[in-house]
């Protein structure tokens, strides 16, 4: 156990439906990333927030994706509108921001599982 | 052209024997580098990190050829835990990291 959690570990919903998963990373990490993984393909990133501000947002990412961290401490992601295509994996991770660039290890939680009926 | 790339494999090999992957990465400005083994519907988790010439940690040892753009990971006298996917990923200033698809192992009684 990493010590980052996620919530729901599992998710069935139905085309069109909104979903939103909760993120809680380690709680000295001021950075968290989100990800979202398909059978047979590693981790494609979707988003990264340095403490409650988003700083990073892939191009792939939709305007039905949003993602938060008010607090800086939690996140949540919401897909609107599911589409069949968006079932996957969801991966949260987190790390701490060290002075060396570049230095900074990823520790994922268990992930929610989406399936979009 | 992908940011990472390895061979999906997969990689069938018998227990003691010794195995290695290789992973590419295309931005030369790059400057980390990790392993991740990932069993089949768990999450990554961390094997190694690599911001030099190598690591060592018992049977595995990770190297980094800059001048090639790639790393690779050996694991040495294989145990049947150790079949899983292995994941490399890459991050320049640790905003983005980028994954490769995975290299999936099987280690044979």
């Amino acid at each position: 156990d990493t010590g980052v959690s996620q919530d729901p570990r599992h998710k069935i919903t139905k085309r069109g439906q909104n979903v939103t998963f909760r993120c809680d990373p380690i709680s000295e990490h001021n950075r968290l990333y989100w990800y979202r993984q398909t059978l047979g393909q590693g981790p494609e990133f979707l988003t990264y927030f340095q403490n409650e501000a988003q700083l990073e947002k892939s191009r792939l990412l939709s305007d039905r994706f949003s993602a938060e961290r008010p607090k800086g401490s939690f996140s949540t992601l919401e897909i609107q509108r599911t589409e069949q295509g968006d079932s996957a994996m969801y991966l949260c991770a987190s790390s701490k921001a060290l002075l060396r660039v570049g230095m900074n290890t990823q520790y994922f939680g268990p992930g929610t599982r989406l399936t979009v009926l | 052209r992908k940011e990472v790339e390895q061979d999906p494999g997969p990689f069938n090999v018998p227990e003691g024997a010794t195995v290695a992957f290789n992973c590419t990465y295309s931005n030369s400005a790059s400057q980390s580098f990790f392993w991740y083994r990932q069993d089949c519907r768990k999450e990554p988790k961390l094997l190694m990190s690599v911001y030099s010439s190598g690591n060592e940690d018992g049977r595995f040892t990770a190297q980094l050829n800059r001048a090639s753009q790639y790393i690779s990971l050996l694991i040495r006298d294989s145990k049947l835990s150790d079949s899983a996917t292995y994941l490399c990923a890459a991050t320049n200033t640790g905003n983005q990291f980028y994954f490769g698809t995975g290299t999936s192992l099987t280690v044979i009684p």
